[in-house]
């Protein structure tokens, strides 16, 4: 069974600009959730989306946006990037909210703004 | 606000010993979930080891073993018998799940630099 994938695995934009990172949960997970892991930060939550609507947010502006499509791949959006935005953005799954069950995180997409 | 700190930003260890992570954490829930994930250098994130607060017996896996001290909001990692592989970033995350009010969020301590020297 295929992991939690994410493409692309490294990213460099430069500021102003817009980045489109994507997710591919595990067959079967409905489930995904964002995080942010910047250097000094540790990690961070960003978004949860369920069933293709947004469920929760943590404390980011909203230039962070994203999108869960029929099929629960995700996507991440961050809208005019700024130099605080370099971090490991990483992506997880999970098969049923609110019961007890894992996250499965993927690989994580390097973005670099420059 | 659910709070996770772990006190040890580094540790190192010889293979074959044991050794133990700490962490802490704040809630005023009293059913939740602690985990531990590891994060080797190739950083692909792997839950090593995961509790339900509403059991008392501590979680054993292989070589890994929790000390769940709920009272005093605990959630130590136990190494034992360290193998080179261990080597990398440990974090111990908490959960509160929709079922208890929560927001399914994992709250992530900043990790623990772990090293597994030959």
């Amino acid at each position: 069974e295929a992991g939690v994938t994410q493409s692309p695995t490294h990213l460099i934009k430069t500021r102003g600009q817009q980045a489109t990172l994507r997710c591919s949960p595990i067959s079967g997970h409905t489930s995904v959730y964002w995080y942010q892991q910047a250097l000094g930060l540790g990690l961070q939550f960003l978004l949860w989306y369920d069933e293709g609507e947004e469920r929760n947010r943590g404390n980011f502006p909203p230039r962070f946006s994203g999108r869960q499509f029929p099929n629960y791949s995700s996507e991440l959006n961050v809208n005019a990037l700024e130099l605080e935005d370099s971090a490991l953005y990483l992506c997880a799954s999970r098969f049923h909210p609110g019961s007890y069950n894992e996250q499965f995180f993927g690989p994580g997409t390097r973005l670099t703004v420059l | 606000a659910q709070t996770v700190t772990q006190s040890q930003p580094e540790m190192s260890v010889q293979e074959a010993e044991t050794v133990t992570l700490s962490c802490t954490y704040d809630t005023s829930e009293n059913n939740y979930y602690l985990f531990w994930y590891k994060q080797p250098p190739s950083r692909q994130m792997i839950l090593v080891i995961r509790q339900e607060a509403y059991k008392q017996q501590n979680a054993t896996e292989n070589r890994f073993s929790v000390n769940f001290q709920k009272a005093a909001k605990s959630f130590s990692l136990k190494i034992s018998d360290s193998q080179l592989g261990d080597t990398a970033m440990y974090f111990c995350a908490f959960i509160l799940p929709l079922t208890q009010g929560g927001s399914e969020k994992l709250v992530f301590g900043k990790g623990t630099k772990l090293t597994v020297n030959p």
